[in-house]
């Protein structure tokens, strides 16, 4: 059975601190790993990661994947209020079917 | 990104009866996909709409209490039939591969339900 397991579970910060997420997987026949910011009830796709040692940007938030180690981390620089959210990390299954297999996510707070 | 729009926003329902869920994409998808959200937890797949076909449910979901139609390329729909207070959850549509892309997902706006 595919599993992804974030931590940690909740993190509060101050504004301006540099954040990291983790993201663990396990899943047969791997294809790619998504992260997601979810503010109120719909997820927003951040990124798409597939390839080792590559890392993808976009602005203050960057995520990295490891196929050997089978994990990704989602970092967020010089973190601002509107960067609390839960961030979620999910995968797709590998046994052909499309649906994807969510982590609890992490509920992240930014304190003014 | 495909614009994705949900039907209802939210909705407050009395138990034992019946609630259904429309989502509309702007543009033909290959997948349409109906997860649930219950209160504190993370996303879970319910099932993948299949056009033309009956949808495919994951374990523990039956198609006598979620129901899903798949009329066309861009339209579906999910009941909640028969419902109970552990059904309050956030259900949400996705769209995979909108023409040009693969493998991510996009959500809609999701819709809250709450029984009584």
């Amino acid at each position: 059975e595919d599993k992804v397991v974030q931590s940690p579970l909740s993190l509060v910060v101050h504004e301006g601190d540099t954040v990291t997420l983790n993201c663990s997987y396990e899943v047969t026949n791997f294809r790619s790993l998504l992260w997601y910011k979810q503010e109120k009830k719909a997820p927003t796709f951040l990124f798409m990661l597939t390839s080792s040692g590559i890392e993808k940007k976009s602005g203050r938030l960057s995520s990295i994947l490891d196929k050997k180690e089978l994990f990704s981390i989602l970092n967020i620089t010089a973190t601002q209020t509107g960067d609390s959210a839960v961030y979620l990390c999910a995968v797709p299954p590998g046994g052909g079917a499309d649906g994807l297999t969510f982590g609890k996510g992490t509920h992240l707070i930014i304190q003014p | 990104s495909a614009v994705i729009s949900q039907k209802p926003s939210r909705d407050i329902c009395q138990r034992g009866t019946s609630l259904t869920i429309q989502c509309q994409v702007d543009s033909q998808v290959t997948m349409m996909f109906w997860y649930r959200q219950q209160p504190g937890q993370s996303l879970t797949l319910i099932a993948t709409a299949n056009q033309g076909s009956e949808a495919t449910y994951e374990s523990g979901f039956v198609i006598d209490k979620f129901p899903i139609s798949r009329p066309n390329l861009t339209f579906s729909t999910l009941t909640v039939s028969n419902m109970s207070p552990e059904d309050s959850s956030i259900y949400l549509c996705s769209v995979d591969r909108p023409l040009g892309r693969t493998d991510t997902q996009y959500f809609g706006p999701g819709t809250r339900l709450t029984v009584l």
